[in-house]
């Protein structure tokens, strides 16, 4: 089965830019692989942010975008607010069956 | 207002078995795939398993392929995940999750939490 990789933890201060990541063990993360980006606070259920690279959901804040960024899938946040602090986690499609990554816990300070 | 609300979790010794349900409302549940997601105490989410809406497609994890059944009963608007020959590391909340579109994970449930423990 094909591994996910995330940063395990990034730091961003309010107001800032920070770019989290989604690479693959198979090799290049494409569109074919239609990534996800889910945000999850404590205590809560996930909250899907992003889907098919670069998709938003009517609540995703406008803020937050997906991308492909040098063979890894991309989730960048703008103007980071102390209401982003949280596990983010993307996910992966091969075939049909889907992978996780392990999450970013990311810390607005 | 659209819900998805998980239940049938709890206690289970290891062997034992249990069925998990995803009863949904407020949108049209036939026409929506479904999948069932899981996370261990202070871990990562675990995809285990979609299904399509009229059931014609299924797709497990490897991790659960032959112990974990998906299913659904589109007549009341209910998922089903049975849970066999369960092991202390399938302790989790065990999540639904409902496509729409091309999205396939557009809202969660609030999960359920299954305790495999001696």
């Amino acid at each position: 089965q094909a591994v996910v990789t995330q940063e395990p933890s990034l730091t961003v201060s309010p107001g800032g830019t920070v770019t989290l990541t989604c690479g693959s063990s198979t090799g290049a993360v494409t569109s074919s692989h239609y990534p996800y980006w889910l945000q999850q606070k404590p205590g809560q259920a996930p909250r899907t942010l992003i889907y098919d690279t670069s998709n938003k959901h009517s609540w995703t804040p406008a803020r937050f975008s997906g991308s492909l960024l040098g063979g890894k899938a991309a989730l960048t946040l703008s103007g980071a607010q102390p209401e982003d602090e949280a596990d983010y986690y993307c996910l992966l499609s091969y075939s049909g069956a889907v992978v996780f990554g392990g999450g970013t816990k990311l810390t607005v300070l | 207002e659209e819900q998805l609300v998980e239940s049938g979790g709890g206690l289970v010794q290891p062997g034992g078995s249990l069925r998990l349900s995803c009863t949904a409302s407020g949108f049209t549940f036939s026409s929506q795939n479904m999948n069932w997601v899981r996370q261990a105490p202070g871990k990562g989410l675990e995809w285990l398993s979609f299904i399509s809406g009229s059931s014609d497609v299924i797709v497990y994890a490897d991790s659960v392929k032959g112990r974990f059944t998906i299913s659904r009963d589109n007549a009341k608007n209910s998922l089903y995940l049975q849970l066999n020959s369960l092991r202390d590391e399938d302790t989790a909340v065990y999540y639904c999750a409902r496509g729409e579109g091309s999205s396939w994970f557009y809202h969660w449930g609030q999960g359920t939490l299954v305790t495999v423990s001696s």
